[in-house]
């Protein structure tokens, strides 16, 4: 079975400056990793996913996440956060052979001004 | 392409009722997988559908049920509810296949399920 931790319940960050989520994982297979935000009364929208090959991950909105196999992580990074950033951020993992996803508990982000 | 659809947005019901959901996937997609979520528990799995055949289940009480149909709508349902069983409820559609393949998974806007 696949678990995830995130280690941040809430981060608040003013608007322009960085952001780190950290997220680990434990698995004894193969595993893809995903990072996902939810706004408010939506669904899941995919930032990135690390499937195989290079472990740094480009996403969509300038998000990127790094993929580190001995230390079983793969914090989500963003080097200049704006308003719209605000929103909940979940890692997930799941074993390369089904599509059943484990995720984290969320990573609830306040961009302020 | 219409995103995934699922009806209805928001239920209420009270303590014992049934309540079914329902979630068309995109068009072409296969594979359909079911998730609760809760303030308390977080994102869990409920099951996977696959071509009408339920291929993953996670850890829920028999009161949680699903099925597929041919034209890969997939509908869940919620027996003898209580009050823990509200949530929103997600469903991800994707192209599924092979084993070791990656598609990605879509999801749905969700119905949130209040029971009084």
């Amino acid at each position: 079975a696949q678990s995830v931790t995130q280690l941040d319940s809430q981060v608040p960050v003013f608007e322009e400056a960085p952001v780190e989520l950290r997220c680990n994982y434990s698995s004894s297979v193969s595993v893809y990793l995903f990072w996902y935000v939810q706004y408010p009364n939506q669904g899941l929208q995919l930032l990135l996913k690390y499937l195989s090959g290079s472990t740094l991950v480009k996403g969509i909105n300038g998000f990127e996440a790094e993929f580190n196999k001995s230390q079983t992580s793969f914090h989500l990074r963003k080097p200049s956060v704006h308003i719209s950033d605000t929103a909940e951020y979940f890692c997930a993992v799941s074993a390369s052979h089904d599509y059943k996803l484990s995720f984290g508990a969320g990573t609830t982000v306040t961009v302020r001004a | 392409k219409a995103g995934v659809t699922q009806t209805p947005r928001y239920l209420i019901k009270t303590r014992g009722q049934q309540v079914t959901l329902s979630c068309s996937p995109i068009s072409g997609h296969r594979s359909v997988s079911w998730y609760q979520q809760t303030p308390g528990q977080g994102l869990q799995f409920l099951f996977e559908y696959f071509s009408e055949t339920q291929r993953n289940k996670g850890n829920f009480p028999g009161r949680f049920s699903g099925r597929q149909f041919s034209n890969s709508r997939s509908e869940m349902n919620v027996s003898t509810l209580e009050l823990g069983d509200s949530a929103l409820y997600l469903c991800a559609s994707s192209y599924g296949g092979l084993a070791g393949t990656y598609n990605e998974q879509f999801f749905g806007p969700g119905t949130r399920l209040t029971v009084l």
